[in-house]
């Protein structure tokens, strides 16, 4: 097993285009979670998943903002039309079941946007 | 949104001495995590504390929790170069069905040679 994986590592694009991350958790791992970190910062829920069910998704995030777990594996997410303010480090992490484990994080993609 | 929030912001120590950071929180929880990031990087969880246990141990690490107060220490001993990272709490919450992990803003920890 290695670990949570994302993809990609690093994206630069242009204000107002669309771009979407892949994340793959560990297998096995029921909980995805999805957070936004920017310099200095802790990070920041976005939203999480049990298998493919979307449980929560963060009142701080605009329509702009989607995440799919289609089949209780791997998970993307979307960001459109994107915005300066975009631009932060997005994490995923997985755990076993519940938030009563602990959580693995893959390396992150920092998204630049231009 | 962020629950816990950490004490200090920022610490710098002379390595070899010991570092303590604080963790203070809102609401009732189920358990309280302390994680570790080194720049540019992914978090690594570091010990997990649950909210009927006091105190926990993990090679140089301690972790308090005193539910009373809704706040949480990490005292690492003995530091050393390689534990310069920022140190980030994180609660579970006791809220429904609501368990999802929030993170504090974190401790930046320099260790000076």
């Amino acid at each position: 097993d290695t670990g949570v994986s994302q993809d990609p590592r690093h994206k630069i694009t242009k204000r107002g285009q669309n771009v979407t991350f892949r994340c793959d958790p560990i297998s096995e791992h029921n909980r995805l979670y999805w957070y936004r970190q920017t310099l200095g910062q802790g990070p920041e829920f976005l939203t999480y998943f049990q298998n493919e069910a979307q449980l929560e998704k963060s009142r701080l995030l605009s329509d702009r903002f989607s995440a799919e777990r289609p089949k209780g594996s791997f998970s993307t997410l979307e960001i459109q039309r994107t915005e300066q303010g975009d631009s932060a480090m997005y994490l995923c992490a997985s755990s076993p079941w519940t938030g009563n484990t602990e959580a693995f994080f893959g390396q992150g993609t920092r998204l630049t946007v231009v | 949104s962020q629950q816990g929030e950490e004490d200090p912001q920022a610490l710098s120590i002379q390595e070899g001495e010991n570092a303590t950071m604080n963790c203070s929180y809102k609401t009732s929880i189920n358990n309280l995590q302390w994680y570790r990031q080194n720049s540019g990087r992914g978090l690594v969880h570091l010990i997990l504390i649950r909210s009927n246990e006091r105190e926990k141990h993990s090679g140089r690490l301690r972790v308090t929790l005193d539910t009373s107060k809704k706040s949480s220490s990490l005292l690492i001993t003995a530091s050393r170069a390689a534990d310069t990272a920022s140190y980030f709490c994180a609660t579970v919450p006791i809220m429904n069905r609501d368990d999802k992990i929030i993170f504090g803003k974190g401790t930046r920890l320099h260790i000076l040679p």
